[in-house]
């Protein structure tokens, strides 16, 4: 059985102190592994995609890397704008349902 | 890319009352089509998905029930609901050719 895991579940950073959130995974085959940005009462979105250890995607203050077992979103310089939740998902074998991980709150304070 | 759509944004039910939340989706044909619930500080929680017209698997067994009655529709219903009904609703799809899963806007629901 497919499983995600992040951590941390939530996360405190002041305005331009640079961090990072774990996504570890467990899944028979790996199809690819998702990055949304969920802000509250609003539907995830779509930040990233990943399919091989070793890729990297990068979108403004974000970076998305991949190894064999991990995910990491590096955060540089956050501002208060980036906090949300991030969560991140892994398809199945069949790429027709997604497993998510639990979530990290980002709260970045002026 | 494609865009889902959702409606209404908020409602507020009591308890008891029926339920119809429609999904619609634009910029693509034949996706695969997902309702999900996600309470309060919590990951999501996978109801329904559909492979096609009239074609829905239920993942959870509960008092919802879901519909697809075209290609780009996808219906959320119940006849009565609960107070654990509460949440929010979110309706994603998948295009052809790739795993990527996007999401509506979602709406939440109160039941009182």
């Amino acid at each position: 059985e497919d499983q995600v895991t992040q951590s941390p579940e939530a996360l405190r950073l002041q305005e331009g102190e640079s961090s990072s959130l774990n996504c570890s995974y467990t899944v028979s085959g790996l199809r690819g592994l998702f990055w949304y940005r969920q802000d509250p009462g609003k539907g995830p979105e779509f930040l990233f995609t990943l399919y091989s250890a070793g890729e990297e995607k990068e979108k403004e203050r974000l970076k998305a890397t991949l190894t064999k077992k991990e995910s990491f979103l590096h955060i540089t310089a956050p501002k208060p704008e980036d906090s949300a939740t991030y969560l991140c998902a892994v398809p199945n074998n069949a790429g027709n349902m997604l497993t998510f991980g639990g979530g990290t709150r980002l709260m970045v304070k002026p | 890319s494609q865009t889902i759509h959702q409606w209404p944004a908020t409602l507020v039910q009591p308890v008891g009352s029926p339920l119809s939340l429609e999904c619609t989706v634009e910029g693509t044909s034949n996706p695969n089509l997902y309702w999900y619930r996600q309470a309060a500080g919590r990951g999501l929680q996978l109801l329904f998905y559909s492979v096609g017209i009239g074609q829905i698997s239920s993942e959870v067994p509960q008092n919802l029930s879901a519909s697809r009655p075209q290609d780009r529709q996808f219906i959320l219903s119940s006849k009565k609901l609960l107070l654990s009904d509460s949440g929010f609703y979110l309706c994603a799809g998948i295009g052809t050719g790739t795993y990527e899963q996007y999401f509506g806007p979602g709406t939440r629901l109160t039941v009182t």
